[in-house]
């Protein structure tokens, strides 16, 4: 059974660099790999995708090893309102079958 | 541009009735997914429609099921509701497909109750 695998929360610090990585062991060798954030009553919003190396947009930096088990979705300098819940999508093939599989989410929780 | 309309926002019902969920995308998305999120396990996809085709479909059963129109709006209906379907279940639209190859922008999601 593919797993995506998270860890449950972090804590940090204004200013901080916040770095949390996603486990995607079954990830299908042409999918890309996509980050979202979560709100409380709200629906996830896009923060970054990429493939494989590294990616960098205006919020958030993704790194992606060769053999793509695995992604770490850097935030530079989080802020308050960085607290959400973050999660990593995936497409993941397992016994044939095609299956978009999202993380477990991580519970990031920025400190004044 | 307006974005992803979920209706209706909240509703309740009882074990054994059907539910309807309706999703209006981004205007000139042709694309339409469902997900499923609960505290217990998390962001689950159902189903997603491409031009009025389910082209890709999660592990739900046969209880659960959607369409999409012609001018992308989507449904879907779970059927003989169990306590375990209370959940906010959530809409995306993108302009590209498949769903992970581009960016999904989701609606603010159904939050239905079954009692």
């Amino acid at each position: 059974l593919a797993k995506t695998t998270q860890p449950i929360s972090m804590d940090s610090y204004e200013g901080q660099e916040v770095n949390i990585t996603c486990s995607h062991n079954n990830i299908a060798t042409n999918d890309y790999i996509t980050w979202y954030q979560q709100f409380p009553s709200q629906g996830p919003r896009f923060i970054i995708q990429g493939y494989k190396t590294k990616v960098t947009n205006e919020v958030a930096s993704l790194f992606i090893p060769a053999d793509r088990k695995s992604s770490t979705l850097s935030l530079p300098r989080v802020s308050l309102s960085d607290t959400a819940v973050y999660y990593c999508l995936v497409g993941a093939s397992t016994s044939g079958t095609y299956k978009y599989i999202f993380g477990t989410g991580t519970r990031l929780k920025v400190l004044a | 541009k307006a974005g992803v309309t979920q209706t209706p926002r909240y509703l309740i019902k009882t074990r054994g009735q059907q539910v309807t969920l309706s999703c209006s995308p981004i205007s000139g998305h042709r694309s339409v997914s469902w997900y499923q999120q609960t505290p217990g396990q998390g962001l689950q996809f159902l189903f997603e429609y491409f031009s009025e085709t389910q082209r890709n479909k999660g592990n739900f059963p046969g209880r659960f099921s959607g369409r999409q129109f012609s001018n992308s709006r989507s449904e879907m209906n779970v059927s003989t509701l169990e306590l375990g379907d209370s959940a906010l279940y959530l809409c995306a639209s993108s302009s590209l497909g498949p769903i992970n190859t581009g960016e999904l922008f989701f609606g603010e999601g159904s939050r239905l109750t079954v009692l």
